[in-house]
C-alpha cells in the first residue's frame, strides 16, 4: 500500500479535461512540495510538475498542478492520445524520512 | 543537455552479486546528488537512495538500507547500485535520476533510461 493514494485509473475523451488526485497526510503532502511524473509505456518517468504547480521547460501548459491541505491534483486539458500513460505523484515524508510515490494512475484517452 | 545513461540489462542467478551503473553528462557530476528508483514488474515507483559524488555521502530509504549499496566514482562521472547476494524479488527495472535536494528530496529530473535486472534460477 502506497503512502500517497491515487485512483488506479481515469479516462476521458480526446480534447477533454481530466484531473488526477493524490491524497496524503500532514507528514507528507501537508508540509512538503509535490511533484508529478508521466511514464509513457515502456519508457522512463518524466518530470511534469514540481513545487506543487511549476512546469519544467518544455512541458506544455495543458499540464497543471495544485495542492490544498493534504491533497494534490494534476490537471490535463486538451487531452491527446499521446497523453495515455501512468502518472505518479511524489513528495517527501517527514515521518518516514523518505521520498514517497503514489501508486500511480493509468490515464486512458478514449 | 543533462543526460543519464545506464548500463544494459542483466540476467543473474539468486545469490550472485551485481553492480549496475549510471553515467552523467552535460553537468558538473560531482556537485549534484544522484539517486536510484526501483520499479517492480507492473508496479509503481519506489525510492531507494541517493549519493553526493563529491564526498560520497549517501542517504538511503529505510526500506532499502542494508539491502543495496550506492556508490559513485566522480573521476568518471558514474554512480553505481550494487547487490552482494541477489534474490528473485530483486527482479525489477532500476532507474537512476538526479534529485533536487533542498534539505529534503524534492523532485527527480532527469531520469536514466532504466536497467532491467532479472534474477532467476
Amino acid at each position: 500500500q502506497s503512502v500517497l493514494t491515487q485512483p488506479p485509473s481515469v479516462s476521458a475523451a480526446p480534447g477533454q479535461k481530466v484531473t488526477i488526485s493524490c491524497s496524503g497526510s500532514s507528514s507528507n503532502i501537508g508540509n512538503n512540495y509535490v511533484s508529478w511524473y508521466q511514464q509513457l509505456p515502456g519508457t522512463a518517468p518524466k518530470l511534469l510538475i514540481y513545487d506543487n504547480n511549476k512546469r519544467p521547460s518544455g512541458i506544455p501548459d495543458r499540464f497543471s498542478g495544485s495542492k490544498s491541505g493534504t491533497s494534490a491534483t494534476l490537471g490535463i486539458t486538451g487531452l491527446q492520445t499521446g497523453d495515455e500513460a501512468d502518472y505518479y505523484c511524489e513528495t517527501w515524508d517527514s515521518s518516514l524520512s523518505a521520498v514517497v510515490f503514489g501508486g500511480g494512475t493509468k490515464l486512458t484517452v478514449l | 543537455e543533462v543526460q543519464l545513461v545506464q548500463s544494459g540489462a542483466e540476467v543473474k542467478k539468486p545469490g550472485e552479486s551485481l553492480k549496475i551503473s549510471c553515467k552523467g553528462s552535460g553537468y558538473s557530476f560531482s556537485n549534484y546528488w544522484i539517486g536510484w528508483v526501483r520499479q517492480m514488474p507492473g508496479k509503481g515507483l519506489e525510492w531507494m537512495g541517493i549519493i553526493y559524488p563529491a564526498d560520497s555521502h549517501t542517504r538511503y530509504s529505510p526500506s532499502f538500507q542494508g539491502q543495496v549499496t550506492i556508490s559513485a566514482d566522480k573521476s568518471i562521472n558514474t554512480a553505481y547500485l550494487q547487490w552482494s547476494s541477489l534474490k528473485a524479488s530483486d527482479t525489477a527495472m532500476y532507474y537512476c535520476a538526479r534529485p533536487m535536494v533542498r534539505g529534503v528530496i524534492d523532485w527527480f529530473d532527469p531520469w536514466g533510461q532504466g536497467t532491467l535486472v532479472t534474477v532467476s534460477s
